[in-house]
This record gives C-alpha cells, sequence and structure tokens, in this order.
C-alpha cells in the first residue's frame, strides 16, 4: 500500500513566524487531506488537495503529484495553530481509505 | 449542518467484556470508514462501507472486530472479549463523492480504555 511521512516530526515557532510542513507519498494518489488535530483529539478538515494549490486565511497547501509530495503552508502563526498536523493520502479511486502520516507537531510560542 | 457524531465519548470496560461503538455518518454521505489512533500505531484504517457493497473489512486487526451499518446510515463497531491492547480512540469518518471528490469528515471519535 500506500507510505506516507510527514516531516518534521516537530516545530517549535515564535508567534508571527511562518511554517513549511511536508509530505511525502509513495504512489499516484487520488485523494489526499490535511488534518488539523486539535487539543481535543478532533480531525479538522484544511484541503482537500490531491493536486494544485489551494488558500485559506493564513494557510494554504500545494501538491506536486508528479513528484509525489505536498507542502503546508502557516503564515503568521498564532498560538491557536498549535497542535498536530496531519497529511492522509489514499490511491484507490471508489475506496479512498487514507494512510495517515505520523504527523507534524506544531507548538507556537507567545 | 451536523457533522459525523460519534457514542460514546468515553468507554472504559474490563478486559474480556464486549463493547459496541456507534457513529452517525453526515446526512447523505455514502461512504462510511472506521479508524483508530493509538500511541504504538498512529492513525490506522479499519473498515470501509460504501452504499449496499460488501465492506472492506481489510483493516481489522483481528475477528474479534466487527462491523455493520444498518440502512446505509448508522454504523455500530463491536469489539468482542476487549484486550488491553484494544485501547484507543476509534473515529469515524463519512464522505460523498462530490465534483469527484470522496471528501472525508470525521467525528470526535470514542475514547476507549481496557482495564
Amino acid at each position: 500500500g500506500i507510505q506516507v511521512e510527514q516531516s518534521p516530526p516537530d516545530l517549535i515557532l515564535q508567534e508571527g513566524a511562518n511554517s513549511t510542513l511536508r509530505c511525502n507519498f509513495s504512489d499516484s494518489v487520488n485523494n489526499l487531506q490535511w488534518f488539523h488535530q486539535n487539543p481535543w483529539g478532533q480531525l479538522i478538515n484544511l484541503f482537500y488537495i490531491p493536486s494544485g494549490t489551494k488558500q485559506n486565511g493564513r494557510l494554504s497547501a500545494t501538491t506536486v503529484a508528479t513528484e509525489r509530495y505536498s507542502l503546508l503552508y502557516i503564515s503568521s502563526s498564532q498560538t491557536t495553530d498549535s497542535g498536530v498536523y496531519f497529511c492522509a493520502a489514499s490511491a484507490n479511486f471508489g475506496n479512498e481509505k487514507l494512510t495517515f502520516g505520523t504527523g507534524t507537531r506544531l507548538t507556537i510560542i507567545p | 449542518g451536523a457533522g459525523v457524531s460519534q457514542s460514546p465519548s468515553n468507554k472504559v470496560t474490563e478486559k474480556g467484556k464486549d463493547v459496541e461503538l456507534r457513529c452517525d455518518p453526515i446526512s447523505g454521505h455514502t461512504a462510511l470508514y472506521w479508524y483508530r489512533q493509538s500511541l504504538g500505531q498512529g492513525l490506522e484504517f479499519l473498515i470501509y462501507f460504501q452504499g449496499n457493497s460488501a465492506p472492506d473489512k481489510s483493516g481489522l486487526p483481528s475477528d474479534r472486530f466487527s462491523a455493520e451499518r444498518t440502512g446505509g446510515s448508522v454504523s455500530t463497531l463491536t469489539i468482542q472479549r476487549t484486550q488491553q491492547e484494544d485501547s484507543a480512540v476509534y473515529l469515524c469518518a463519512s464522505s460523498q463523492l462530490r465534483g469527484g471528490a470522496y471528501e472525508q469528515y470525521f467525528g470526535p471519535g470514542t475514547r476507549l480504555t481496557v482495564t
């Protein structure tokens, strides 16, 4: 099955800094999603992005499908951005069971 | 609209007991997935339902685990004879095909503790 790797595993930044999180995947994908897991464990959808670029406020994401990676950008970080960010991907159309990376734990210091 | 809901939010059970976990998907979503999140294994797929098709059970870790989906909506995950290694957060997700995409939306999870 598809392999998903995320880097870095941990990231500590000052409030206001920008950050880039990376997700590498081993196969062509039909589904790629970025999630933020909040302190209560809820997975919050950030982006559905099997290819291309999307932006939502201070967050944006780019997936280069031909090179099998995706990047999540967070600009002007706030303390509420802290938490674990997961990338998940599927290579199957019609049964898009997701394979998750191990996550990046982001800590924003005031 | 309402999101995916799961119940109970927390469950503590004794080793050897059976447990049932419930998932209510987003109304109209035809696909339903179960995942679990544990410290040692991260987030892993368990089972997938799509309409009236046979479920994909390839992620179930043992025959103590089973799931059903009644009427194409609510799903129940059953764990028989629970073991301590079953302790985890069990997450349910649902999706529907929209614009060629099956974006999954997750519920808040059920935290299972086996003592």
